[in-house]
Parts: C-alpha cells; sequence; structure tokens
C-alpha cells in the first residue's frame, strides 16, 4: 500500500513565522503535489513536483514555497504565515508521467495562524 | 462553470440501503475518473479510480462512468455506519491536472 506521511496532524503558528510542513512518500512515486482544503473551497492545488528540484505552481502559489531535494520528500513553506493561511493541508504522491495514476493523499496537516 | 459538480448532501440513510453517488463535469479531456472517502479530519483515502466508461465493482463500491453523458456514480450497497464520510469524484489527465468535487457528506444511520 502507498504511504504518505504528514510530519504534524496539528500546528499553531503565529503570524509572521516562517512555517515547515512536510511530506513523505515510500512508493519511490514521481510527482507530489501541496493542497489546501477549505469548507465551500474543496481542495485547491498550490504547488507540485514532478522530479527532484522541479516544480510547478498550481492555481494558488501565492504566499507559499516548495522544496523538493529528495524523490521521497516534498516540502511546503510557508514564508511569514499569515491567519488567512488557516486550512488544512494535503500532501499527495501519485507514480509517473507516463501511466496516468490517481493520487494518494497524506492524513493531513491542520494549521492554525494566530 | 464549474469543471467538477457534486451535490453536498448531506445525505442520510438508513443502514443497509444502496446509496447513490453523482458527480456531473464539463471536460471532456478528462482521461481518468476517481472516488475518494474522507473521514473527518482525515485525508482523502482512494476508494476507486478507473479510465473506461462502464461499471467498476469493487465489494460493495460500484464506480460507473458515462463519458458520453460526462457523468460518474458511485454506488455503495449495503451501506454501514463506518460509510458515514464525505466522498470526493476527482477527474484527471496527463499526470498533473487533478480536479475535486466539494463533496458529499453521507451520514449512515444505524
Amino acid at each position: 500500500d502507498v504511504k504518505v506521511t504528514q510530519s504534524s496532524r496539528y500546528l499553531v503558528k503565529r503570524t509572521g513565522e516562517k512555517v515547515f510542513l512536510e511530506c513523505v512518500q515510500d512508493m519511490d512515486h514521481e510527482n507530489m503535489f501541496w493542497y489546501r482544503q477549505d469548507p465551500g473551497l474543496g481542495l485547491r492545488l498550490i504547488y507540485f513536483s514532478y522530479d527532484v528540484k522541479m516544480k510547478e505552481k498550481g492555481d494558488i502559489p501565492e504566499g507559499y514555497s516548495v522544496s523538493r531535494e529528495k524523490k521521497e520528500r516534498f516540502s511546503l513553506i510557508l514564508e511569514s504565515a499569515s491567519t488567512n493561511q488557516t486550512s488544512m493541508y494535503l500532501c499527495a504522491s501519485s507514480s509517473d508521467r507516463v501511466n496516468n495514476q490517481p493520487q494518494h493523499f497524506g492524513d493531513g496537516t491542520r494549521l492554525s495562524i494566530l | 462553470q464549474k469543471e467538477v459538480e457534486q451535490d453536498p448532501g448531506p445525505l442520510s440513510v438508513p443502514e443497509g440501503a444502496i446509496v447513490s453517488l453523482n458527480c456531473t463535469y464539463s471536460n471532456s479531456a478528462f482521461q481518468y475518473f476517481m472516488w475518494y472517502r474522507q473521514y473527518s479530519r482525515k485525508g482523502p483515502e482512494l476508494l476507486m479510480y478507473t479510465y473506461s466508461s462502464g461499471n467498476k465493482e469493487d465489494g460493495r463500491f460500484t464506480a460507473q462512468v458515462d463519458k458520453s453523458s460526462k457523468y460518474i456514480s458511485l454506488f455503495i450497497r449495503d451501506s454501514q455506519p463506518s460509510d458515514s464520510a464525505t466522498y470526493l469524484c476527482s477527474y484527471g489527465y496527463n499526470f498533473n491536472k487533478f480536479y475535486f468535487g466539494s463533496g458529499t457528506k453521507l451520514n449512515v444511520k444505524p
């Protein structure tokens, strides 16, 4: 079974802090994604990565950056946290760029910015 | 027009009922179709995925795709209280384009 692990289930940070959310997958997947999920807005793509050190912006990249130094790990960085970034953050992975494969999600990090 | 339309519910059924969940989509480029189950405060869990029109069955779950009508359904037979969750439909094309419905909240009453 695919396992996508997000380092924290719950996180509370203060406005202006730099926040790191970590995600690790154990299936040698090429593609990794970061979403945020908000009531009434559904899942919105922040960034995705299709290879080590490769990244592309999603629909709502403002205020975020990402890092993928190793294939199994994809980090989301909130450069200067703001209250409107309070949300559920979901990491996902999928296997390759040739065969269309579904995404597998982690359990999410519920982030509160005070 | 939204890429994916899904009735948010909530849908409340008695235990043992057959549940039908539905989504419509507008983009004929979609190539593959998924259903996810999401329990409260957890991430979406992949239930079913399929690439073609027709039915795909897995235990009590059946996914049905009608590409000509741009319509997909998930049927749950003999529903259980443990099926109470939010169900998300999802569509994909290429390897990196995924769209999600807003989710239907299902409550199965004992």
